[in-house]
């Protein structure tokens, strides 16, 4: 079974560029979790779906934050502007309930420049 | 005021000794708490998890201990190999909530 897919990978961009990050998560999973990753912060929770509804965004730290999900097989991050200190490393997990054990891809590392 | 604390950024320990990590945390309202275990370039992977009905969960090499009076958990590798060198992250939830996560502890296994 392919697990929670993230692309890019690796992305390098310049302050002011547009930046979106992609998710696919686990067939059959109805929750799915945008974290962002920092030394100073740890894995810090940004924002969850259910059944593709945004619940808690109270994570995304600016407007320049957003995110989608459009269908259950898909999910976006895109930060607008983007600035230096947005360089992290960000996550998507997904499960089939809102706790419990969580599914990651192997992340997005972003680097504002 | 982060919820989920580990205070250690970082732990070197030999190889075939134990490692203790430990977590603190400060809602009383959690229940449930896990480790993960995260390897440079990879997500973080589920590794062991205890109920705040118990206080010792045990699998194979690793055991998580919770004392809910100091509100602290520790997670035990005996014997540590280097292959457990990776970063662990302590987390934890209350009924429905998504899991918060700690900062991170990386662990370094000394052959």
């Amino acid at each position: 079974d392919a697990g929670v897919i993230q692309s890019p990978r690796h992305e390098v961009t310049e302050m002011g560029q547009e930046v979106t990050l992609r998710c696919k998560p686990i067939s059959g999973h109805d929750y799915l979790f945008w974290y962002r990753q920092t030394m100073m912060r740890g894995l810090e929770l940004l924002i969850y779906f259910n059944n593709n509804v945004p619940i808690d965004d109270s994570g995304m730290p600016e407007d320049r934050f957003s995110a989608k999900m459009p269908n259950a097989s898909f999910s976006t991050l895109k930060i607008q502007p983007s600035e230096p200190r947005d360089s992290a490393v960000y996550f998507c997990a997904s499960n089939f309930l809102s706790s419990g054990e969580l599914f990651f891809g192997e992340g997005s590392r972003l680097t504002v420049l | 005021d982060q919820q989920v604390k580990q205070n250690s950024p970082s732990l070197s320990v030999q190889e075939g000794r134990i490692s203790i990590l430990n977590c603190d945390y400060t809602n009383s309202m959690f229940d449930y708490f896990l480790w993960y275990k995260k390897y440079p370039a990879e997500g973080p992977t589920f590794l062991i998890s205890i109920s705040s009905i118990k206080d010792k969960n045990e699998d194979g090499r690793f055991t998580v201990f919770l004392n809910k009076s100091a509100k602290h958990l520790s997670l035990h590798i005996v014997p540590s190999q280097p292959g457990d060198s990776a970063v662990y992250f302590c987390a934890a939830l209350s009924g429905n909530t998504p899991l918060v996560f700690g900062k991170g502890t990386r662990l370094s296994v000394i052959a």
